[in-house]
C-alpha cells in the first residue's frame, strides 16, 4: 500500500459525458502528479501540482483538466469524453519541490479505469 | 530527458539473480536514473535510483557503469512475484519521469 488513494477505482460512462477522477496524496506529500496509461500509449505524464498550484504540464488535452485543493488531495476532470480516452488513470505522490530537492520517488495510487462506451 | 533503451523481455528462473540492462548514452552530468516496476495494471512502484555510484536497498541493486551510459538493474533472488515489467527513465528531477516501454520480467518455477 502506498498510502495513495484513488476514488472511484472503475467507471464506466458514455461518449460526450464528463467525469472526476479523485487522488489523494500520502500524508504530507505536497506534490501530485497524474498519468494516463492506455494499451497503444504507454503511460504518459499528464500534469503535476505543488501545493495547489500547477507545476508541470505533460500531454494533457484541453479536455481535461485538474486542480489541487487546499487539503491536497487532487481531482482529475475528464470532458467530452471519447472511446480512445479509456485508459487507466494514475495518481502519484511525492514530498514536492525545495532549492536543489533530493530526488523524490512517485508513489503511485491503485488507479481509476476508466471505460467510454 | 535522456532516452532509454531497455529489452522487450526478459525470462528468469525463480531464485536466480535477474540482471536487466539499460542504455542511456546521452545521459547528461546531473540526470539521474530511476527505476520502477509495474505489476499487472497496479500503480507503478518505486524501486532505485542513483547518479553515479552503485545502489542498493532492500529490494536491488544498481550498477552504473563509470561512463554512465548505461546500467543495469540487479534483482538478487528473484520470485515469481517479481513478475513485472520494469522501466528505467532517466530524469534531470522527479518532477519529470518519462515512462518508457520497459523490459517485461517474466520469473518462471
Amino acid at each position: 500500500d502506498s498510502g495513495v488513494t484513488q476514488t472511484p477505482k472503475h467507471l464506466i460512462t458514455a461518449t460526450g459525458q464528463r467525469v472526476t477522477l479523485r487522488c489523494s496524496p500520502r500524508s504530507g506529500d505536497l506534490s501530485v502528479y497524474w498519468y494516463q496509461q492506455s494499451l497503444d500509449q504507454g503511460l504518459q505524464f499528464l500534469i503535476q501540482y505543488y501545493n495547489g498550484e500547477e507545476r508541470a504540464k505533460g500531454n494533457i488535452l484541453e479536455r481535461f483538466s485538474a486542480q489541487q485543493f487546499p487539503d491536497l488531495h487532487s481531482e482529475l476532470n475528464l470532458s467530452s469524453l471519447e472511446l480512445g480516452d479509456s485508459a487507466l488513470y494514475f495518481c502519484a505522490s511525492s514530498p514536492g519541490l525545495a532549492p536543489n530537492p533530493p530526488p523524490y520517488e512517485q508513489y503511485f495510487g491503485p488507479g481509476t479505469r476508466l471505460t467510454v462506451t | 530527458d535522456a532516452k532509454t533503451t531497455q529489452p522487450p523481455s526478459m525470462d528468469c528462473a525463480e531464485g536466480r539473480a535477474a540482471n536487466l540492462p539499460c542504455n542511456h548514452s546521452t545521459i547528461s552530468g546531473n540526470e539521474y536514473v530511476y527505476w520502477y516496476r509495474q505489476i499487472h495494471s497496479q500503480g507503478p512502484q518505486y524501486i532505485i535510483h542513483g547518479l553515479k555510484n552503485n545502489e542498493t536497498n532492500e529490494m536491488a541493486s544498481l550498477i552504473i557503469t563509470e561512463d554512465r551510459k548505461s546500467s543495469t538493474l540487479i534483482l538478487p533472488h528473484a520470485t515469481l512475484r517479481d513478475t513485472a515489467v520494469y522501466y528505467c527513465i532517466v530524469s534531470l528531477d522527479t518532477d519529470k519521469l518519462i515512462f518508457g516501454t520497459g523490459t517485461r520480467l517474466q520469473v518462471f518455477p
